[in-house]
């Protein structure tokens, strides 16, 4: 199986601020990276798909980048409704697997 | 608007079993990607199961031989059967719409349900 390692685990950050959070794979997925977002007690939702495409309706303030096994997802202009938890998952192949999340609170 | 609707959560003993239901709307269960994802209280996600519109299914290992995936088409319905049910069975389990971006297999998750709670417990 494909191992998917985020960092940090969690992060504080202010509004305003621009994050960024890394997800490692443990060997190359090509592009074959999502990002979602999971607020608390809601389910996750797709923000990223192939590594760099923004899902339809997603602000423009989240952005993806990266290949092989080392990708970003960055946040520019942190907004209230950003605090969540931000997972990383492989579609390179089965089992499809996630990263363990990146919690992201209020500074 | 797609919206999906988990039901059939609940406390089960363990070696119990019981059955998830997802109802659909705004897509058709037959002819998309239909997937079972889960997670612990306070963990990560966890992907099941995954049953393709020709009808192959996939399951992670944690649960093959306990777990079966299926849809019933005319009500756009899809199940997950549970059987041999563990404590770290417990979860809360989403159904997903599954998309293949790019027609090679790759699949990312883009409609969600809310989840319904299976708590294995004595």
């Amino acid at each position: 199986d494909i191992q998917m390692t985020q960092s940090p685990s969690s992060l504080s950050a202010s509004v305003g601020d621009r994050v960024t959070i890394t997800c490692r794979a443990s060997q190359s997925i090509t592009s074959y990276l999502n990002w979602y977002q999971q607020k608390s007690g809601k389910a996750p939702k797709l923000l990223i798909y192939a590594a760099s495409s923004l899902q339809s309706g997603v602000p423009s303030r989240f952005s993806g980048s990266g290949s092989g096994t080392d990708f970003t997802l960055t946040i520019t202009s942190l907004q209230p409704e950003d605090f969540a938890t931000y997972y990383c998952q492989q579609s390179y192949n089965s089992p499809w697997t996630f990263g363990q999340g990146t919690k992201v609170e209020i500074k | 608007e797609v919206q999906l609707v988990e039901t059939g959560g609940g406390l089960v003993q363990p070696g119990g079993s019981l059955r998830l239901s997802c109802a659909a709307s705004g897509l058709t269960v037959s002819s998309n990607y239909m997937s079972w994802i889960r997670q612990a209280p306070g963990k990560g996600l966890e992907w099941v199961s995954v049953t393709y519109s020709g009808g192959s299914t996939s399951y992670a290992d944690s649960v093959m031989g306990r777990f079966t995936i299926s849809r019933h088409n005319s009500q756009n319905t899809l199940y997950l059967q549970m059987l041999s049910l563990r404590p770290e069975d417990t979860a809360v389990y989403y159904c997903a719409r599954a998309r293949d971006y790019f027609g090679s297999g790759s699949l990312s998750f883009d409609y969600w349900g809310q989840g319904t709670l299976v708590t294995v417990s004595s």
